[in-house]
């Protein structure tokens, strides 16, 4: 079945460090990824989406690459901070007309030291 | 001021009960969902509305029962609790059926004893 995962479970750097959280994916007709970040007792936050069309998408601060021939894609992290702690997840469509249903990753949990 | 509210954000009952939770964005979003996260944070999707119209079902047992009013309303009815039922449910709401980001309620923490 489609599962989507992350290499690592728990990521610990110091602020000022930039952070790569990795994630793999297992069914090749995905075509839409998405990273979230939640925060203790609070709901998952969109961070940065890219579509199969995009190897490279870049925002503020963060970067999500995406390598489609091994399934895999990252986030990257500039500068991380404090207030980047949390829990980060992918997802992954399910590709053609899967109505967005989206395939969760376990989970890396970030901590930043100061 | 608020995307995607849920009610109640915690509930705490005991095996048996039946209870729900309620989801209202004001997004202007016509797609929502329902979610579930475990004790490992594992978020896997159960179900989601288009329109008021059920277009994801997944694999859920037939206690629980979603109910969409409106494009901006989406409820989930929980019959007969089971320990196991125990978990955050989430809710959210995105523009379209297709590839397109989601946005996230808090969250109802459901505890059942």
């Amino acid at each position: 079945g489609e599962s989507v995962g992350l290499h690592l479970p728990t990521l610990s750097v110091q602020e000022g460090d930039n952070s790569i959280i990795n994630c793999a994916y297992s069914n090749s007709a995905s075509d839409y990824f998405i990273w979230y970040k939640q925060e203790s007792g609070k709901g998952p936050q969109f961070i940065i989406d890219i579509r199969s069309n995009m190897d490279k998408r870049q925002g503020q601060r963060v970067t999500v690459l995406l390598n489609k021939t091994v399934k895999h894609l990252s986030l990257q992290i500039a500068a991380t901070q404090p207030g980047d702690s949390a829990v980060y997840f992918c997802a992954a469509n399910a590709g053609g007309t899967s109505y967005g249903k989206l395939t969760f990753g376990q989970g890396t949990i970030l901590t930043v030291h100061p | 001021d608020t995307a995607v509210s849920q009610t109640p954000k915690y509930l705490v009952t005991q095996m048996g009960n039946d209870k729900s939770i309620k989801c209202e964005q004001n997004l202007g979003h016509d797609t929502m969902y329902w979610y579930k996260q475990d004790s490992k944070k594992f978020l896997k999707i159960m179900f989601s509305y288009n329109n008021k119209e059920l277009i994801i079902n997944e694999t859920v047992p037939n206690r629980f029962s979603p109910k969409s009013p409106d494009k901006a309303h989406l409820n989930l009815h929980i019959n007969s609790l089971e320990l196991g039922d125990s978990a955050v449910y989430f809710c959210a709401s995105s523009h379209g059926v297709g590839a397109y980001e989601q946005y996230f309620g808090p969250g109802t923490r459901l505890t059942v004893t």
